[in-house]
Parts: structure tokens; C-alpha cells; sequence
């Protein structure tokens, strides 16, 4: 059975980088992508964007560009969520998904991962 | 971008009830070339990740009760449950995988009257 476990909980400060991560098990990591989803506190989900393990082609939504660095490491089956300089609007959970082979739904979920960003 | 809208923003339903919920796609996501509707409707439950229950706009994931249904097409979608239960209770989303940026409904929250 496919699984995506992502990593702890994370507080950080405004202005400092943090990478959260994403580790697949269960499937053949290389062979289908995974995607990125924000839920804001109380909010809706937000498309992020998606990795392909294989060849690292990445994809992003217009409104997470240049925001976010999403890669993968496929030695270890794992693709990562990076920020450069966090902002208290990032705080959300962050979910890693895997899509479907003949259509991009989601069909597993990691647990998800807590980014707190205060001063 | 596709806008997805949802109605209602929130339902209370007895349990045994029916409880249907829609999802409405500012343009179509019928891929002609293949007949589908590029739609997906997914689960949350308080504390958890959101759980597939529907893709390409009526089948139904392995393994969902077959008491949750999908119907429609084009822009026009309904996720039905048709005896509601108590571990029914959640955020319901639609999502459309048609273009990106792939985007979801805003949530429908499902309670027990």
C-alpha cells in the first residue's frame, strides 16, 4: 500500500529558510507525481504545485512561484517543500499528495506538516 | 484559472438522511477527446488529511462506502450520500485536474442535525 510520510512540525521566524519533506514508500516512487497542497488555519485547500520523481519536471501555480522551491531526491524517495525567506502568511499545513497514474487526483495523502512562522 | 464553487457552504442532515452537495466549475471540464469530466471530490475529517472518494467525477475510489456517489457533468457536479451516517460528518471538496492550476472548491461542512 502506497504511503507518503512528511516530516515534524515546524516554528520558525520570519526571514528564515526551512525545507519540509516528503517520503514515499509502498509504489514506485519515480513513476508518479507528487503534489504540493496549502490549507491555510480554518481555510480551503490551495494547489501549490507538482514534482515528477523520475526527471525532477516540476510544475507550479502562478500564485506559488518564485515563492516555494519544490525537488525531489529519488535515491530516497522523497521530495522536498523549501522556503528561502518565510513569511507569517506561511503559516498552514502543508500536505504532499500522490497523483493518480490516468488523472491527476490525489489519491494518497501524507499527515501533513504544521509551518508556524511568528516573531 | 477554473473557479469552483460549491453550494452549500454548510449542511446539517439527519442521520439516514440524504445529503447532496454541488459543485459548480466556472468552465467546463469535460475532455471531449475521452468523455470525462476532469473532477475529483475528497473527504476531510477534523485533525486528518483530506481522503479521495471520487474521481473522474463518478467513480468511486477502492475501498469508499458505496452510499457516497458522484454524478454530473461539463461544470455541473453532485456528490450524494445517500443514508448519512455519523462518521460522515466532515469538509467535502470538489477539485478540478481539467487545467492548471488545478483548484478546489471552497469546502462544504457536513453535520448531523
Amino acid at each position: 500500500e502506497a504511503q507518503l510520510v512528511q516530516s515534524g512540525a515546524e516554528v520558525k521566524k520570519p526571514g528564515e529558510s526551512l525545507t519540509i519533506s516528503c517520503k514515499g514508500s509502498g509504489y514506485s516512487f519515480t513513476s508518479y507525481w507528487i503534489g504540493w497542497v496549502r490549507q491555510m488555519p480554518g481555510k480551503g485547500l490551495e494547489w501549490v504545485g507538482t514534482i515528477y520523481p523520475g526527471d525532477s519536471d516540476t510544475r507550479y501555480s502562478p500564485s506559488f512561484q518564485g515563492q516555494v522551491t519544490i525537488s525531489a531526491d529519488k535515491s530516497i524517495s522523497t521530495a522536498y517543500l523549501q522556503w528561502s525567506s518565510l513569511k507569517a502568511s506561511d503559516t498552514a499545513m502543508y500536505f504532499c499528495a500522490r497523483l493518480g497514474t490516468a488523472g491527476d487526483f490525489l489519491d494518497h495523502w501524507g499527515q501533513g506538516t504544521l509551518v508556524t512562522v511568528s516573531s | 484559472d477554473i473557479v469552483m464553487t460549491q453550494s452549500p457552504d454548510s449542511l446539517a442532515e439527519s442521520l439516514g438522511e440524504r445529503a447532496t452537495i454541488n459543485c459548480k466549475s466556472s468552465q467546463s471540464v469535460l475532455y471531449s477527446s475521452n468523455n470525462k469530466n476532469y473532477l475529483a471530490w475528497y473527504q476531510q475529517k477534523p485533525g486528518q488529511p483530506p481522503k479521495l472518494l471520487i474521481y473522474w467525477a463518478s467513480t468511486r475510489e477502492s475501498g469508499v462506502p458505496d452510499r457516497f456517489s458522484g454524478s454530473g457533468s461539463g461544470t455541473d457536479f453532485t456528490l450524494t450520500i445517500s443514508s448519512l451516517q455519523a462518521e460522515d460528518v466532515a469538509v467535502y471538496y470538489c477539485h478540478q485536474y481539467y487545467s492548471t492550476p488545478y483548484t478546489f472548491g471552497q469546502g462544504t461542512k457536513l453535520e448531523i442535525k
